[in-house]
């Protein structure tokens, strides 16, 4: 069973839509937990850290159950250019220690 | 934000030969480094963490005297692949942390990665 689990999609959502995305992890010892962006062929970047209250950043909106080991992504009003890979993301440990753990990642396309 | 970059981004090479690729911090010092491996269409595997000045730690199944990494200054991290077969062909991505109490100590930042094809 893999560490970081999300469904591969694809996703394919017309523009303007909210489209929601999953993730379970099953390292109840993990600490940090974020959402990175992937395009083709390009390094992640990170989109948004995940905190226990569910945290918002404009379209997006971010939620993490600790009891459910269940993170998740919504994005509202999809555009175009949000047509990518999304991959949760969780951190074990602390310090120099610390290392992030990748899931699949989810692929959406939003068509016009 | 903090850069970090690599080098070459894409390489082909022959199976057999050794292939060198830099990650480099460029506006901050990185205490730690990570090489990660990416397949098509499959996740980031870290394959090492290097921290400067000590040797690297590996992951699980992965051949530390294949994938030689060196972390010799806080700017520089090397990961060479040694006689590269066509099966090494991946996405190679290096990640910086800054040192501890920085700002942005728990933030990770990556480079562009390296494309590796192997004939």
């Amino acid at each position: 069973r893999k560490e970081v689990e999300q469904d591969p999609g694809p996703f394919n959502v017309p523009e303007g839509a909210t489209v929601a995305f999953n993730c379970t992890y099953s390292n109840s010892a993990s600490q940090s937990f974020f959402w990175y962006r992937q395009d083709c062929r390009k390094e992640p970047k990170l989109l948004m850290s995940v905190y226990s209250s569910g945290n918002e950043d404009g379209r997006f909106t971010a939620q993490l159950n600790r009891a459910s080991q269940y993170i998740s992504l919504l994005i509202r009003d999809s555009k175009l250019s949000d047509s990518a890979t999304y991959l949760c993301v969780v951190r074990h440990g602390s310090g120099n220690t610390g290392k992030l753990i990748f899931g699949q990642g989810t692929t959406l396309q939003v068509k016009p | 934000g903090a850069v970090v970059s690599q080098h070459p981004s894409w390489v082909i090479c022959k199976s057999g030969t050794s292939v060198k690729i830099e990650c480099r911090s460029l506006d901050f010092q990185a205490t730690t480094m990570f090489w990660y491996r990416q397949f098509p269409k499959q996740s980031l595997m870290l394959m090492a963490t290097s921290n400067e000045g000590s040797k690297a730690t590996y992951e699980q199944g992965v051949e530390k005297d294949k994938f030689l990494i060196n972390h010799a200054s806080l700017t520089l991290s090397t990961l060479t692949v040694t006689s590269a077969h066509p099966e090494d062909s991946s996405f190679y991505i290096c990640s910086a942390r800054e040192r501890y109490g920085s700002s942005s100590y728990n933030e990770q930042f990556f480079g562009p990665g390296t494309r590796l094809t192997v004939l």
